[in-house]
């Protein structure tokens, strides 16, 4: 099956710095990709949708020069958590369709990226 | 996409089947019923998903009503790994994003 990977599963990092998570998609091809934020006890909320080749379109409320995203390819995705602080600590989690799989296909999901910022 | 209700939390014996609820009263006529499943700490994983007929897969069964305004999921001998937040989801299959609710807490007892 279809198998999307996360890249690191934790990470803790100290306040101020930036942290990139990488999501790929390991055996099939992705135009796009979305980005969830988890916090504890919560549902996953979309922050952004993330397209091959042009730029990122973010929900309400999710600052675009915080949170980062490239998609340089049709199998590769980044987020980069930027000057982190401690209110960004959450798990985030990418998805992504196969671009061959029809528009009603499920999504594939990573195995999420705990996020701690001290 | 349409709003679901879930009840936040069901508990099942194992070994028996578990069946979960989801209203989705609103639903339009190009929304899908999904459904998807979150262990702890872990992505999401996709269960099954239908659009107006019953559904069974290797993991569930889906039944859905006539009228589409309900669904249930059953999963037919659940086991303590069973155990995990499971969300229903009606989609429109044109609109890219997907949109979780609260879901319902499933707690497989030994």
């Amino acid at each position: 099956g279809a198998v999307v990977s996360q890249h690191p599963s934790r990470v803790i990092c100290k306040s101020g710095t930036s942290v990139k998570i990488e999501c790929r998609s390991l055996d099939f091809q992705a135009t796009t990709m979305f980005w969830y934020r988890q916090f504890p006890k919560q549902s996953l909320m979309l922050m952004a949708t993330s397209n091959e080749g042009s730029k990122a379109t973010y929900e309400q409320g999710v600052e675009k020069d915080k949170f980062l995203i490239n998609h340089a390819s049709l199998t590769l995705s980044t987020l980069t958590v930027t000057s982190a602080h401690p209110e960004d600590s959450s798990f985030y989690i990418c998805s992504a369709r196969d671009l061959f799989d029809r528009s009603y296909s499920p999504l594939h999901f990573g195995n999420g990226t705990r996020l701690t910022v001290t | 996409d349409a709003k679901t209700t879930q009840p936040p939390s069901m508990d099942c014996a194992e070994g028996r089947a578990a069946n979960l609820p989801c209203n989705h009263s609103t639903i339009s006529g190009n929304e899908y019923v999904y459904w998807y499943r979150q262990i702890h700490s872990q992505g999401p994983q996709y269960i099954i998903h239908g659009l107006k007929n019953n559904e069974t897969n290797e993991m569930a069964s889906l039944i859905i009503t006539e009228d589409r305004k309900s669904s249930t999921l059953i999963l037919p001998h659940a086991t303590l790994r069973d155990t995990a937040v499971y969300y229903c989801i009606a989609h429109n299959f044109g609109n890219e994003k997907l949109t979780f609710g609260t879901g319902t807490r499933l707690t497989i007892i030994p």
